[in-house]
């Protein structure tokens, strides 16, 4: 059962738009959420995070929205680049693990295609 | 560089020989978490250290997977027996101190093919 879905696997936006990724979760446990990029054959590099406190966080032209009542957070980065297109991974954490540490649940990722 | 290290980038082997995947984390870090990605899924957890104790091993997927982590730093991921569903990318992970609003940093990963 997935705990954390991003259901769009692709996304294509014009350079200059407004690009919006979405993703929802199903456990209220989650406290900390978190975004990551994944160009080919590269790890996953961190973008921006949200604490569950907050409903909005900015950081240059990406802000991530957080609504906990819907379990729904996006992503959306204006404007839109070409050196944007990657995947994108929505990642949650807070569920305790055995060890008391949290670890990471991911979602499967939505590819971003920003064309000239 | 300063970030995490995976070798070798690529490993194909045939099914039934054993594997072993190297990570070098971040310097300093001491949270290491290995995952894998199969074609078409999202990252799954395979396993958690601190420091050189693994409190969290719940994600390995049989008792073919091991890791061991040596003096707090390099981590290695041995596959036993492997099998063409073990087909993956592997991915090393380190942050700080382990704790959720820390940021994973990642490697490349080790792609490996079984055939």
């Amino acid at each position: 059962d997935q705990q954390v879905k991003q259901n769009s696997p692709s996304l294509s936006v014009q350079e200059g738009r407004i690009s919006i990724l979405n993703c929802d979760y199903t456990n209220s446990m989650f406290d900390y959420f978190l975004w990551y990029k994944k160009y080919p054959a590269e790890g996953p590099t961190f973008l921006i995070s949200i604490s569950s406190i907050k409903d909005k966080n900015e950081d240059g032209r990406f802000t991530v929205f957080l609504n906990k009542s819907a379990k729904h957070l996006s992503l959306h980065i204006v404007p839109s680049q070409p050196g944007d297109s990657a995947v994108y991974f929505c990642a949650a954490s807070g569920l305790p693990s055995n060890s008391g540490y949290s670890t990471l649940t991911f979602g499967k990722g939505t590819m971003l295609l920003v064309s000239p | 560089g300063a970030g995490v290290s995976q070798s070798p980038s690529n490993k194909v082997t045939e099914k039934g020989k054993d594997v072993e995947l190297r990570c070098d984390p971040i310097s300093g870090h001491t949270a290491l978490y290995w995952y894998r990605q199969s074609l078409g899924q999202g990252l799954e957890f395979l396993i958690y250290f601190q420091g050189n104790s693994a409190p969290d091993k719940s994600g390995l997927p049989s008792d073919r997977f091991s890791a061991e982590r040596t003096g707090g730093s390099v981590s290695t991921l041995t596959i036993q027996r492997t099998q063409q569903e073990d087909s993956a990318v592997y991915l090393c992970a380190s942050s700080s101190d382990g704790h959720s609003n820390q940021p994973q940093h990642f490697g490349d990963g080790t792609r490996l093919s079984i055939l």
